[in-house]
């Protein structure tokens, strides 16, 4: 039962565009998410995160949209970068529960 | 600057070995977790820690044990190694109620088990 949904395994964009990677989740319980990248042969660092009483944080070029009443989240890349190309992961958690539970991963590449 | 550092980078280990896998954090972080990485499958939580000698299974324990006996440290073992338990393996902290629910991975062990 995969509560956390990447349903693109991977994803091509021009350097210079928007890079947006989707997420979508079925429990609704789920209030806080978060963002990670990793990149081959290290592990996944945080990159960015929202609560539920937010729709909308934003980082230097990062971008997490939430859309609750769709379960549905993105992350916006603008512009994007060689160094930007990776495996990004979504994960979901409720208030107070320490454990994460993570999407299956987008495989972002970069073109030059 | 946190640190998680995991024993091994690459190991390989033959059906029906004990395998140990260690990882150390050093910034005193409460909870400890251990996750495998398979493609497809994202990151799934086999075993986590919120304190010394407590732990608490996650979505995939079967086939795994974990011990912790110091906060900085928590331990994957697979007590009968199984080619199904080739994978990648990834330990992470993290402080406990921080209200960021951030988890910091160490840089993963690739297992082969043939």
């Amino acid at each position: 039962d995969q509560q956390v949904k990447q349903n693109s395994p991977s994803l091509s964009v021009q350097e210079g565009r928007i890079s947006i990677l989707n997420c979508d989740y079925t429990n609704s319980m789920f209030d806080y998410f978060l963002w990670y990248k990793k990149y081959p042969a290290e592990g996944p660092t945080f990159l960015i995160s929202i609560s539920s009483i937010k729709d909308k944080n934003e980082d230097g070029r990062f971008t997490v949209f939430l859309n609750k009443s769709a379960k549905h989240l993105s992350l916006h890349i603008v512009p994007s970068q060689p160094g930007d190309s990776a495996v990004y992961f979504c994960a979901a958690t409720n208030f107070g529960n320490e454990k994460l539970t993570f999407g299956t991963g987008t495989r972002l590449t970069i073109i030059p | 600057d946190v640190k998680v550092t995991q024993s091994s980078r690459y190991l390989v280990k033959r059906t029906g070995e004990k395998v140990f896998l260690e990882c150390v954090q050093d910034m005193d972080h409460e909870n400890m977790f251990w996750y495998r990485q398979d493609p497809g499958l994202g990151l799934r939580l086999i075993y986590f820690s919120y304190d010394v000698k407590m732990k608490e299974k996650g979505d995939i324990p079967e086939g795994y044990s974990v011990s912790r006996e110091k906060k900085e440290r928590f331990s994957l073992i697979l007590e009968s190694a199984s080619t199904n338990q080739t994978s990648m393996y990834l330990c992470a902290s993290s402080f406990q109620t921080s209200g960021s629910y951030e988890q910091y991975f160490g840089p993963g062990t690739r297992l082969t088990v043939t």
